[in-house]
């Protein structure tokens, strides 16, 4: 079965500051990747997704990830965050031959105003 | 209109007492999910339902138990509830096949005292 880590736990960051979130995955096929954000009390929304194709993918609020398939990675980055940023973000993987959606713990992202 | 609706919101309840969490999604998906995010975040996959069949159930206790009416109902019925069931409760869908992730509904906080 498909496992996802998130390395980092929490980060904290100034607005403006520059954000990567890592993700690393592990499964012995073709997978969908996605990151979720889930802002504080809400539920969760999709920010991007990759399938195939060019491995950077961009997403919602300025939001991109870069699949690199010989790391097994899809961090996820925003040149410049925003206190707005500051929430819950999951990534997660689906492998191309199931539909069980397995997410990491998740990275809490603070962002000062 | 609301795509994955989930009722009720909030669910405080005392030990020992039965509750159901209800769901349901217009999207015309086939595959209705149940997720468990505990007060760290973590997000596990409890159930889903495809075409009225479990097709998932990952060591979750016998008095957890999803009934599904039809296929834009997924509904969750806990019995004799015990404080660790406290958690917030996902529902999702998905359609299978197109691999473009999961719709989540808003959640259901349940609090056992």
């Amino acid at each position: 079965a498909q496992s996802v880590s998130q390395h980092n736990h929490h980060v904290i960051l100034s607005e403006a500051a520059s954000l990567e979130l890592g993700c690393n995955y592990s499964y012995g096929g073709t997978v969908n990747l996605f990151w979720y954000v889930q802002y504080p009390g809400q539920h969760l929304q999709l920010l991007l997704k990759y399938f195939s194709g060019d491995p950077l993918v961009k997403g919602i609020k300025g939001f991109e990830a870069e699949f690199i398939k010989s790391k097994f990675s899809f961090n996820l980055r925003k040149p410049s965050v925003q206190w707005s940023d500051t929430a819950e973000y999951f990534c997660a993987v689906i492998g191309y031959n199931n539909n069980d959606m397995r997410f990491g713990a998740g990275t809490r992202l603070t962002v000062k105003p | 209109d609301t795509a994955v609706s989930q009722t009720p919101k909030y669910l405080v309840t005392q030990m020992g007492n039965d509750k159901s969490i209800k769901c349901e999604q217009n999207l015309g998906h086939d595959t209705m999910y149940w997720y468990k995010q505990d007060s760290k975040k973590f997000l596990k996959i409890m159930f889903s339902y495809n075409n009225k069949e479990l097709i998932i159930n990952e060591t979750v206790p016998n008095r957890f138990s999803p009934k599904s009416p039809d296929k834009a109902h997924l509904n969750l019925h806990i019995n004799s509830l015990e404080l660790g069931d406290s958690a917030v409760y996902f529902c999702a869908s998905s359609q299978e096949g197109t691999h473009y992730g999961y719709t989540f509904g808003s959640g259901t906080r349940l609090t056992v005292v």
